[in-house]
């Protein structure tokens, strides 16, 4: 299995801030890794596919980037709705694979 | 706007089956490029990727899991179905029916909102 592994595990930030969280895959994986954002009691939503093309709808504060096995993911100028967990999770080859999560926290 | 919704018995005991269904509602299960799936999250194995299936039969399994899960898709209700036998404590989780896009590129979305399922005696 690919293994994603993300950093930092837990991020406190400011409103305001821009913040960058890294998710790094144990073998290439090209550009198939995709961003999620769970926020307390709610399932995941898909931010961002094909490691830089932002969902529909979704803010474009909300950027991410790379290929091969080090990718990015950053939030501009951080709302109070971005307090959240966010995950990297590769589509590359089965199984898919997640990373453990990176919490922002205030 | 395409919403899913899981239902089933939020317990169930060691060994036996878990089953789960997912309601599709605002779009069909039969657009083609979609599998149809699950993923189930816990604190101890985070966000774990079980498997889907086409509407036309085809499907794709977690390995780990392959040998004890099964989802079928079912086009007159326009709804799907998990399968996982032989379950344990340690399978208690957040189970989340998902709609699995794979195409040029591949991924989850949307999510349901997801039914904890408790696997105890």
């Amino acid at each position: 299995d690919i293994q994603m592994t993300q950093s930092p595990s837990t991020l406190s930030a400011s409103l305001g801030d821009r913040v960058t969280i890294t998710c790094r895959a144990s073998q290439y994986i090209n550009n198939f890794l995709n961003w999620y954002q769970q926020r307390p009691g709610e399932a995941p939503k898909l931010l961002i596919y094909a490691a830089s093309t932002l969902q529909s709808e979704v803010p474009s504060r909300f950027s991410a980037s790379g290929s091969g096995t080090d990718f990015t993911f950053t939030i501009n100028s951080l709302q109070p709705e971005d307090f959240a967990t966010y995950f990297c999770q590769q589509s590359f080859n089965s199984p898919r694979t997640f990373g453990q999560g990176t919490r922002v926290e205030i | 706007q395409l919403q899913l919704q899981e239902s089933g018995p939020g317990s169930v005991k060691p060994s036996e089956t878990l089953s789960l269904t997912c309601s599709v509602s605002g779009g069909p299960i039969t657009a083609n490029n979609y599998h149809w799936g699950w993923i189930r999250q816990s604190p101890e194995r985070g966000l774990e990727w079980i498997g889907g299936s086409h509407y036309r039969g085809g499907t794709g399994y977690n390995p780990s899991l392959e040998s004890r899960v099964t989802v079928t898709v079912d086009t007159s209700r326009n709804q799907f179905s998990l399968q996982l036998t032989s379950v344990s404590v340690a399978e208690t989780a957040i189970y989340y029916c998902v709609r699995h896009f794979r195409g040029f590129t591949d991924y989850f979305d949307p999510w349901g909102q997801g039914i904890l399922v408790t696997v105890s005696s």
